[in-house]
């Protein structure tokens, strides 16, 4: 089988710097994703790592370590916009998205 | 602008009624999803399909079935048999045969609510 998993909640600072971890179990790998959800509203695609190393776009970057079955988003200079949560996700063998739970970040002033 | 819409954005349901929710994409997309999310919690799926008039069970089917006449379109109803069918539903597509970046594009999604 297949799982993900991430911590439930993190509590970080405005303008400071966050790392949410995702740790996966699969049968195949085909890369990881990161997706975003304010309260209410939809996921949108953050980031994508098929390799090994860290991936950047603007103030998110995603870093994936195949040996360690581990990846991470980062994300910099956070603002009050950044909360929401964050799922990271894996493709299986039928092409599907296998979801993590979920990572709720909070952001303080 | 080519995207995801589903309708209607809020929906009640009686007991005992079967409703139905719509997905239509204009992506072009050969795979569609539909997923259920609960308070605090992630995305279940509940039905897919990859190409028109072929669909799978996700991992939460029962009580749900859908169709897959048209590419564009991905209707999911809730039956009388799903007892708890609060919760908010979220309607997805991507280029399926694609092991590379394979971003899914989501639906602002329908909220379902038992009356």
């Amino acid at each position: 089988g297949q799982s993900l998993e991430q911590p439930s909640e993190v509590t970080a600072v405005e303008g400071a710097i966050v790392q949410i971890n995702c740790t996966y179990q699969t049968s195949g790998f085909y890369g990881l994703s990161w997706y975003q959800q304010h309260d209410g509203g939809a996921p949108t695609f953050l980031s994508y790592n098929a390799l090994d190393g860290l991936e950047e776009t603007g103030r998110f970057s995603s870093f994936l370590s195949r040996s360690d079955s581990y990846g991470y988003l980062l994300l910099q200079e956070l603002q009050m916009k950044d909360s929401a949560s964050y799922f990271c996700a894996s493709l299986d063998s039928n092409y599907q998205l296998i979801w993590g739970a979920g990572t709720k970040l909070i952001i303080k002033p | 602008d080519g995207g995801i819409t589903q309708s209607p954005k809020y929906l009640f349901r009686k007991e005992g009624q079967n409703v139905t929710l719509s997905c239509e994409q204009n992506l072009n997309h050969d795979a569609m999803y539909w997923y259920r999310q609960d308070p605090g919690q992630g995305l279940r799926l509940i039905y897919y399909s990859q190409i028109v008039n072929d669909f799978q069970k996700g991992d939460i089917a029962e009580g749900y079935s859908v169709s897959r006449e048209k590419k564009e379109s991905f209707p999911l109803t809730v039956t009388s048999a799903q007892k708890n069918p609060t919760a908010f539903y979220l309607c997805a597509s991507s280029i399926v045969r694609d092991r590379g970046n394979y971003g899914y594009t989501f639906g602002s999604g329908t909220r379902l609510t038992v009356v």
